[in-house]
């Protein structure tokens, strides 16, 4: 079975500190797909990043990066000096292989970023 | 390049009755997946459709239903409404089914059943 741990509920953070969300995932697949999405106060999913199993080259996109280790079975997600435009609910979500389709969404993680 | 357009954006319902929702993809998106998203259970997984056939479906009743057209366009409907059925129903497109590449999601339809 699939699923995608995100043991932080809430995280509420001071404008330009760095903030960490964690994610774990569980799946039998060799080839899996792990995705972060941000939804904003207006509901709309937002596509952050997408990583396949066999890349794990840690990203950095701006202000934001993600570190993937498959030894512990990780895909965090770091924003370094955060902004206020950063509130959000940040979703980190594990797709399997081609016959095993379905999107399996971690709960969830609401940060808020004070001014 | 137009995103995911849902219609309508709002819907209030009464208990026993059906619904359709409306899920246009991304000009060239072939693959469709429809979400329920509710406080208590999260985002959850309602189906995929992918060249108008129904690819995978997720863990929900037979009252949840949905198709896919010729020109990609979804919909979904839902029989005999029930109040816990009330939820932000969102659509995702992709260019092919499976994960090789990223969904994109519209705003969702909020359904509120009385």
């Amino acid at each position: 079975a699939q699923k995608v741990t995100q043991a932080q509920t809430e995280i509420s953070v001071v404008e330009k500190e760095d903030v960490t969300l964690d994610c774990v995932y569980e799946t039998r697949d060799t080839t899996y797909y792990l995705f972060w999405y941000k939804q904003p106060p207006s509901g709309e999913l937002v596509f952050l990043i997408r990583r396949n199993s066999f890349d794990e080259q840690n990203e950095i996109s701006g202000r934001y990066s993600w570190n993937f280790q498959k030894s512990t079975s990780s895909f965090n997600f770091t924003i370094t000096a955060s902004q206020v435009v950063d509130s959000a609910v940040y979703f980190c979500a594990l797709r399997g292989d081609y016959n095993n389709n379905d999107m399996r969404f971690g709960a969830g993680t609401r940060l808020t970023v004070k001014p | 390049k137009a995103g995911v357009t849902q219609t309508p954006r709002y819907l209030i319902k009464t208990r026993g009755q059906q619904v359709t929702l409306s899920c246009s993809p991304i000009s060239g998106h072939r693959s469709v997946s429809w979400y329920q998203q509710t406080p208590g259970q999260g985002l959850q997984f309602l189906f995929e459709y992918f060249s108008e056939t129904q690819r995978n479906k997720g863990n929900f009743p037979g009252r949840f239903s949905g198709r896919q057209f010729s020109n990609s366009r979804s919909e979904m409907n839902v029989s005999t409404l029930e109040l816990g059925d009330s939820a932000l129903y969102l659509c995702a497109s992709s260019l092919v089914a499976g994960g090789t590449y990223e969904q994109y999601f519209g705003p969702g339809t909020r359904l509120t059943v009385t």
